[in-house]
């Protein structure tokens, strides 16, 4: 059954805006991950974090994870044009072996 | 470039047409992942190698067949496709936990279309 669920679907803002992305999932995970797909391309791994962080940061990038909530949110901090692209939260229960479950993103616009 | 590839980056087939896709990655990774992505539904895992062995078969139909030879390639065989497999397939390896970080590498993907 589908885990990440993001919110919003589409976002649309301005150049050195921020910008955040919710993700909630149902089931308990071993980490969380959000990865960025340009259109029709292959995803790149933006940021992990493990179900015993709250937090994590990665130059722009802001991530927070709390497990009560089942939820996370990726913060995009002073955007550029060139990040425009869907964002996806994946959920890995981590059975021996990675096992993503996708949601289904959020397209996100920046515009110059 | 992300260490993964793909080939071919598009193809067109017939129904009745036997096709294969093909994956590499150059990163040392012991285990390989396939997805589909199809239009407005989410990335969905269809199979997992780990260590060269299938792990998980994500209820996939028997149309559509993977082989991993070596922890550096895997197939994807292709026969009697429906026009619903019209997608963007995509590979991906990673380390197996405990050994390296978990994050899965990508590669660019095949865009199939089913004719």
């Amino acid at each position: 059954s589908q885990q990440g669920e993001e919110d919003p679907q589409a976002l649309s803002i301005q150049e050195g805006e921020n910008a955040t992305m919710n993700c909630s999932y149902k089931t308990s995970i071993n980490n969380l991950q959000w990865y960025r797909q340009n259109s029709g391309r292959g995803l790149v791994h933006l940021i992990l974090i493990r179900s015993n962080e709250r937090e994590k940061h990665s130059g722009r990038l802001r991530v927070t994870l709390d497990t009560s909530k089942k939820s996370s949110s990726l913060l995009i901090t002073a955007s550029r044009a060139a990040d425009t692209a869907s964002y996806f939260c994946a959920t890995d229960r981590n059975s021996g072996y990675s096992t993503l479950t996708f949601g289904k993103g959020t397209m996100l616009l920046v515009s110059p | 470039e992300t260490g993964v590839t793909q080939t071919p980056r598009h193809l067109v087939m017939g129904m009745t047409n036997k096709k294969s896709l093909k994956c590499e990655q150059h990163l040392g990774h012991n285990a390989m992942y396939w997805y589909k992505q199809s239009a407005k539904k989410p990335l969905e895992l269809m199979f997992v190698y780990s260590l060269e062995e299938r792990v998980e078969n994500n209820s996939v139909p028997s149309r559509f067949s993977p082989e991993c030879p070596n922890s550096s390639h895997l197939f994807l065989h292709l026969h009697t496709l429906q026009p619903e497999d019209s997608a963007l397939y995509l590979c991906a390896s990673s380390q197996l936990p405990g050994q390296g970080a978990e994050e899965q590498f990508f590669g660019p993907g095949t865009r199939l279309t089913v004719l």
